[in-house]
């Protein structure tokens, strides 16, 4: 079983609508977690992070379920700028590592 | 500019010559790392380093080498590359804490 498992999609999706991800981690020791976004054949860059008490930022707002080991992504009112291929970081607590997600494509339809 | 900078960014080559793909930050961050990216399996680290001098395994360290003689490169080595060495490799690095990782452009390498 992968450490982190995203759906890969592709989803699909009109401008405009909300979309959300979710992804599970297997290791109870995770610390931290994010989400990247990576635009194609470009390096990843930090969208960001995800707290215990759920956080957003604008019209991203991610969450984090401890007892599930799942985090979700949600954007809302998306652009056409948002198709992007969205990553699952996790940091495990100890292992001075991040453990990637196979990331989930989006694309958004005018 | 605050950036991590990857030469080459393209490289064909063939079977068992040994390449070096170079890796440099300017952000005087401790941690410094390489992945490769594959269809369907995402990003997997190779080899991180701590600081100088300290350098540890990730999960695929198979048919590679690092070294860390200063803060700022963070030098991949593939001694006698191999077809399934074929790859998008990324370098990154960050402060303590591992957030946010920057990475440089990436390099693409076809092992023949």
């Amino acid at each position: 079983r992968k450490e982190v498992e995203q759906d890969p999609g592709p989803f699909n999706v009109p401008e405009g609508a909300t979309v959300a991800f979710n992804c599970t981690y297997s290791n109870s020791a995770s610390q931290s977690f994010f989400w990247y976004r990576q635009d194609c054949r470009k390096e990843p860059k930090l969208l960001m992070s995800v707290y215990s008490s759920g956080n957003e930022d604008g019209r991203f707002t991610a969450q984090l379920n401890r007892a599930s080991q799942y985090i979700s992504l949600l954007i809302r009112d998306s652009k056409l700028s948002d198709s992007a291929t969205y990553l699952c970081v996790v940091n495990i607590q100890g292992a001075q590592k991040l453990v990637f997600g196979q990331g989930t494509r989006l694309t958004i339809n005018p | 500019e605050a950036q991590v900078t990857q030469n080459p960014r393209y490289l064909i080559t063939v079977t068992g010559k040994k390449l070096t793909v170079t890796c440099s930050q300017n952000m005087n961050h401790e941690y410094m790392s390489w992945y490769r990216q594959d269809p369907g399996l995402g990003l997997r680290q190779i080899y991180y380093s701590m600081n100088v001098e300290v350098t540890d395994k990730g999960d695929v360290p198979e048919g590679y080498k690092v070294s860390r003689k200063e803060k700022r490169n963070f030098p991949l080595i593939l001694e006698s590359p191999s077809p399934n060495q074929t790859s998008l490799y990324f370098c990154a690095s960050s402060s303590p804490g591992h957030q946010p990782q920057h990475f440089g452009d990436g390099t693409r390498l076809s092992i023949l």
